[in-house]
């Protein structure tokens, strides 16, 4: 596996349900994210971790709950989702050495959420 | 105001065509401008990367940035059908250190 892998790429859950999405990066990154993609708007950032560390919470809702166990995995938790949550949850890495916009974030596939 | 502003398209353009792709920002502040890439079904991929103001090329790709017009460009030059994508503009101050502001990204289709 190279890059930056993301686990499922799609995901169906009612509203009830309690999923997690998983993020594997093999670049040796000390930095991953999560973003939210929806339909004809901006990528919105949720969360930074910065060697294991959160260092951003974008104002994501409590029933967003991240988790970085190593700087090689990030799980996004999920509970109680609403219909509006649904998009493309995107996780991306960066080498989290120099810091900064200046460091090129790689992203993964993505996991395609629907929530019922 | 939203921050950055990028018109979603869809830009429609016949192949060997000059293709611009433009963003427009509010922030005078935003020093660093990247553009990605993002075909169907990926997740986007740094293309181009340009630091204040100027121009900035890679083969067929062109990065322009004019600070003082808050206004940012790609160009394509001599477009393929493989370059059908969504281009999302991005940028940043220094101190927002690893966020990145994205616009909503531009569709373009190059036919054949």
């Amino acid at each position: 596996e190279t890059g930056v892998t993301q686990t499922p790429r799609h995901l169906v859950m009612g509203m009830t349900n309690k999923k997690s999405l998983k993020c594997e990066q093999h670049l040796g990154h000390n930095a991953m994210y999560w973003y939210k993609q929806s339909a004809k708007k901006p990528l919105e950032l949720m969360f930074v971790y910065n060697f294991k560390e959160q260092t951003e919470n974008n104002s994501v809702p409590s029933r967003f709950s991240p988790e970085c166990p190593n700087s090689s995995h990030l799980f996004l938790h999920l509970h109680t989702l609403q219909p509006e949550d649904s998009a493309l949850y995107l996780c991306a890495s960066s080498q989290g050495q120099v810091g900064g916009p200046r460091e090129t974030q790689y992203f993964g596939p993505g996991t395609r959420l629907l929530v019922l | 105001q939203k921050e950055v502003e990028q018109d979603p398209g869809p830009l429609s353009v016949p192949e060997g065509a000059i293709v611009s792709l433009n963003c427009t920002y509010s922030n005078s502040a935003f020093q660093y401008f990247m553009w990605y890439r993002q075909y169907s079904r990926k997740g986007p991929e740094l293309l181009m990367y340009t630091y204040s103001s100027g121009n900035k090329e890679d083969g067929r790709f062109t990065a322009q940035v004019d600070k003082s017009s808050k206004y940012i460009s790609l160009f394509i030059r001599d477009s393929q059908p493989s370059d059908s994508a969504t281009y999302l503009c991005a940028m940043s101050p220094p101190e927002y250190g690893n966020k990145l502001v994205f616009g909503a990204g531009t569709i373009l289709r190059v036919k054949s």
